[in-house]
């Protein structure tokens, strides 16, 4: 089974830290996903990878970077923390191909700013 | 992405069928139907998707009917730890990437 491993389940961290959000995903998938979760606000992309070294901004990359040096690891970065990123974060990954492929999520990040 | 509309609960009695509805009706010839499920504080788990054809796996069965207007995720015999938020999605494969998650429906499965 494809498995994405997200390092932290919760995670406390005070306003103005760097924090390392991160994800492993073993099936060699090409694409590799940042989404938070918020209450009646679903899930936004932050930023997305489809291959190593590259990254595309989502809908919501403000505070927020991204590393992907591996295929199979894809990092976020929070530059500064702020209360308004307490959140939970979500990270997914998904193979690029002719066959038509649902997307495998991590147990999730639940980050707390304070 | 097409939208769809799901009722926002449902309810079933543990080893009976449950059957969660969702309506597309502006789908388009080249998308999908995906679920997905949510159980409480983790991530979201793919299910099943179809395009025109009825599908079945290890987890559920989908039934898309012939104008592709809905479909009805099936759970033949559900669990407990099937008590989560089920969401249907429409999108063409590879259309963005992003993937955009509606209210859902959430389905207790009672003892």
């Amino acid at each position: 089974d494809v498995k994405v491993t997200q390092s932290s389940r919760y995670l406390v961290k005070r306003t103005g830290e760097k924090v390392f959000l991160e994800c492993v995903q073993d099936m060699d998938h090409e694409n590799m996903f940042w989404y938070r979760q918020d209450p009646g606000l679903g899930l936004r992309l932050i930023y997305f990878s489809y291959d190593v070294k590259m990254k595309e901004k989502g809908d919501i990359p403000e505070g927020y970077s991204v590393s992907r040096e591996k295929k199979e690891r894809f990092s976020l970065i929070l530059e500064s923390a702020s209360t308004n990123q307490t959140s939970m974060y979500l990270c997914a990954s998904r193979p690029t191909g002719g066959r038509v492929y649902g997307y495998t999520f991590g147990s999730g990040t639940r980050l707390t700013v304070v | 992405d097409a939208k769809t509309t799901q009722p926002p609960s449902m309810d079933c009695a543990e080893g009976r069928a449950a059957n969660l509805p969702c309506n597309h009706s502006t789908i388009s010839g080249n998308e999908y139907v995906y679920w997905y499920r949510q159980i409480h504080s983790q991530g979201p788990q793919y299910i099943i998707h179809g395009l025109k054809n009825n599908e079945t796996n290890e987890m559920a069965s989908l039934i898309i009917t012939e104008d592709r207007k809905s479909s009805t995720l099936i759970l033949p015999h559900a669990t407990l730890r099937d008590t989560a938020v089920y969401y249907c999605i429409v999108r063409v494969m590879d259309s963005s990437y992003k993937l955009i998650f509606g209210s859902g429906t959430r389905l207790l499965v009672r003892p």
